[in-house]
């Protein structure tokens, strides 16, 4: 696609229930971020998938959270037994290898979860 | 570790120019990067800084200190349009290739 897509663009939730936020990165780019953004607050870096290698999941909050990366495709972002201290919005970004430019990142609209 | 700090909050008036600054702390640092991000939106990249020295992109420049740890934004001939949050974001290779983001600049331009 033209750029990177993410559904739902709203989610509300009660607390305790599963939720699953969908990430179509731009088409070639290998590499996948996942970023947490509270109101007023910066990016908060979550999990980062780079091609078929392990994925780097350091910025993971809690054993909660958990994402999939299918190859170099769609990726989804679950969030088990919300609380609200989840809500907030949530950002992915994909960009093409490095030795093709220098890395900047092309972010999606975002997915704003409100844990009630 | 790493730390990134930026003003919280800037006003100017239309046709003006401002400088937003972003100081930076990292023990692998591998690029700075300018993004702009509007209310309610996905974050948009304006600029990357890796070696020392200024950036040029139309009305916007960035400059890069490395031995400072010290970035700028330079807005010139500002409109209404550039109303928005200004976010500083480091590559510190000792943390993978996820960027480091600072909180953001809120920049309020008045006519």
């Amino acid at each position: 696609g033209a750029g990177v897509s993410q559904s739902p663009s709203n989610k509300v939730t009660e607390k305790g229930k599963d939720v699953e936020l969908r990430c179509d990165p731009i088409s070639g780019h290998t590499a996948l971020y996942w970023y947490r953004q509270r109101l007023g607050q910066g990016l908060e870096f979550l999990i980062y998938f780079q091609g078929n290698s392990a994925p780097d999941k350091s910025g993971l909050p809690s054993d909660r959270f958990s994402a999939e990366r299918t190859g170099e495709s769609v990726s989804t972002l679950t969030i088990q037994r919300t609380q609200q201290e989840d809500s907030a919005v949530y950002l992915c970004a994909s960009t093409l290898p490095l030795v093709r430019g220098y890395g900047e990142q092309f972010f999606g609209p975002g997915t704003r979860l409100t844990v009630l | 570790g790493q730390n990134i700090d930026q003003p919280t909050e800037m006003t100017a008036t239309e046709g003006a120019i401002v400088q937003i600054n972003c100081t930076y702390q990292t023990s692998g640092f591998n690029g700075l990067f300018w993004y702009q991000q509007h209310a309610g939106e996905a974050p948009t990249f304006l600029s990357y800084n890796v070696l020392d020295g200024l950036e040029e992109k139309g009305r916007f420049s960035s400059f890069l200190s490395r031995s400072k740890g010290y970035s700028y934004l330079l807005l010139k001939e500002l409109q209404m349009k550039d109303s928005a949050s200004y976010l500083c974001a480091v590559r510190d290779w000792q943390a993978g290739t996820a960027l480091i983001f600072g909180k953001g600049t809120t920049l309020s331009v008045s006519s």
